[in-house]
């Protein structure tokens, strides 16, 4: 079964750091780009970054509002994408997803999610 | 922020045909494929189209992309009542070097 599975979320504090894990199942991890979306509470679909397949140099690109904090890495032999988030804002707070990345640019598979709230 | 337009909302009774607009610029949907997700909040979201007008495999027929400049289009036909979710647009922003979601259009099926 094709799965994708986000772990590590959670409540922290301002400033501090999380990290949050995607555990894939059911396809060739290695072979695809992997990207994180997040959610705030009330608010749309936002992107947060991707990393390219390693076939394609494993490079990462990140949101504005992100950039310098949070920082997408990838464990082929694991299958597992991870998301490093630094200096956590209160405006981090949110549903986290991670996502397949089709060559089309599309996203067909996602994650049921996992929440981070960032909270003194 | 969302830098693609959509209307907060859309309505229909089951069966009717409901069609929700997505309006960018250049910079996106003038210059790169659109794709539309269906989600509930909490729960995975679903690619429902992508390339513009192509519909993944899973997804029904009643689900139609279309695309016209800088502007894109979701087309729901039949309504059914478990079509109640929230729909995003979505493409490549090649000035912001992002990928940018629409506003979002919550439909509901009265």
């Amino acid at each position: 079964e094709v799965q994708m599975v986000e772990s590590g979320g959670g409540l922290v504090e301002p400033g501090r750091s999380l990290r949050l894990s995607c555990t894939v199942s059911g396809f060739a991890f290695r072979n695809f780009d992997m990207t994180w979306f997040r959610q705030a509470p009330g608010k749309g679909l936002e992107w947060v970054g991707f990393i390219r397949s390693n076939p394609y140099g494993g490079t990462t690109e990140h949101a504005a509002s992100v950039k310098g904090r949070f920082t997408i890495s990838r464990d082929d032999s694991k299958s597992i994408a991870y998301l490093q988030m630094n200096s956590l804002k209160i405006e981090d707070t949110g549903m986290y997803y991670c996502a397949r990345e089709l060559a089309t640019g599309a996203f067909d598979i996602w994650g049921q999610g996992t929440t981070v709230t960032v909270s003194s | 922020q969302s830098v693609l337009t959509q209307p907060p909302s859309a309505s229909g009774t089951p069966g009717q045909r409901v069609t929700i607009s997505c309006s960018g610029s250049s910079s996106n949907i003038g210059s790169n494929t659109v794709s539309w997700y269906q989600h509930l909040p909490g729960t995975a979201p679903k690619l429902l189209v992508y390339s513009n007008n192509q519909r993944p495999s899973g997804v029904p027929d009643r689900f139609s992309g279309s695309k016209s400049g800088t502007s894109a289009s979701l087309a729901i036909s039949g309504l059914q009542s478990e079509d109640e979710a929230d729909y995003y647009c979505a493409a490549w922003d090649d000035s912001l070097n992002a990928y940018v979601f629409g506003t979002g259009t919550k439909v509901s099926v009265l």
